[in-house]
């Protein structure tokens, strides 16, 4: 398994300010994934990173809004640019244990914005 | 392409009672299957999940779950709540390299 750790936990956020999540696994990964969690809402993938190339973005999301880093194999960042109140959410990080047989993913504490 | 429905969206029972969350998907291939538990202000944690050996599927917190191929069906059970189950519970699928697909989860209340 892995361990994910989030940075921040949680912060309150000006409208038309970005900010910048961080998400650090305690092994090398492959492929990490960015999810939206809506307030009383599922997962929502926003895009998914592979170290050395560009993310992959769902159906609307675009990456002038949430630009992604991926600079190594445990550490990715997603920035939520440009922020609206639509924007408060909880956003996760994921990995992908497929060693483990079976697609399972291990997932950060989250990280929960709020727009003001 | 998969799909996968959660049956309501709250279920509540009492201490000692059985707790079944109903979840039924949708695949054009043989699926991955799972259970994810998320307590409040915490991340999706594994339950269970299902990759095309047992049926009947063992995990953690004394949680099963059973994969039911002409039901296309894969409830989670339990025989007796605590206290400590009360959590939100996510079906989830996967199949022939696709993205894993979240239901939309289910709150489970837990009363003394």
């Amino acid at each position: 398994s892995a361990v994910i750790s989030q940075k921040p936990s949680r912060d309150i956020c000006q409208r038309g300010t970005s900010l910048t999540i961080q998400c650090q696994v305690d092994s090398q990964v492959t492929m990490m994934f960015w999810y939206r969690q809506q307030p009383g809402q599922s997962l929502t993938l926003i895009a998914t990173a592979n170290q050395g190339s560009e993310a992959t973005y769902e159906s609307g999301f675009v990456i002038d809004k949430f630009p992604i880093s991926r600079p190594n194999l445990t550490f990715s960042t997603l920035t939520v640019s440009n922020m609206s109140p639509e924007d408060s959410s909880i956003y996760l990080c994921s990995v992908e244990d497929r060693l483990a047989g079976g697609d399972e993913q291990y997932f950060g504490p989250g990280t929960r914005l709020t727009v003001t | 392409a998969q799909s996968v429905t959660q049956l309501g969206s709250h279920v509540s029972v009492s201490e000692g009672a059985l707790v079944l969350l109903r979840c039924n998907y949708s695949s054009s291939v043989p699926p991955y299957l799972f259970w994810y538990v998320q307590y409040p202000n915490q991340g999706l944690q594994l339950l269970l999940k299902y990759t095309s050996a047992a049926t009947l599927v063992k995990g953690i917190n004394g949680f099963e779950a059973e994969f039911k191929k002409s039901e296309t069906s894969f409830h989670l059970t339990k025989p007796s709540a605590h206290m400590s189950d009360a959590a939100e519970y996510f079906c989830a699928v996967s199949a022939g390299g696709f993205k894993t697909i979240f239901g939309a989860g289910t709150r489970l209340f837990v009363k003394a």
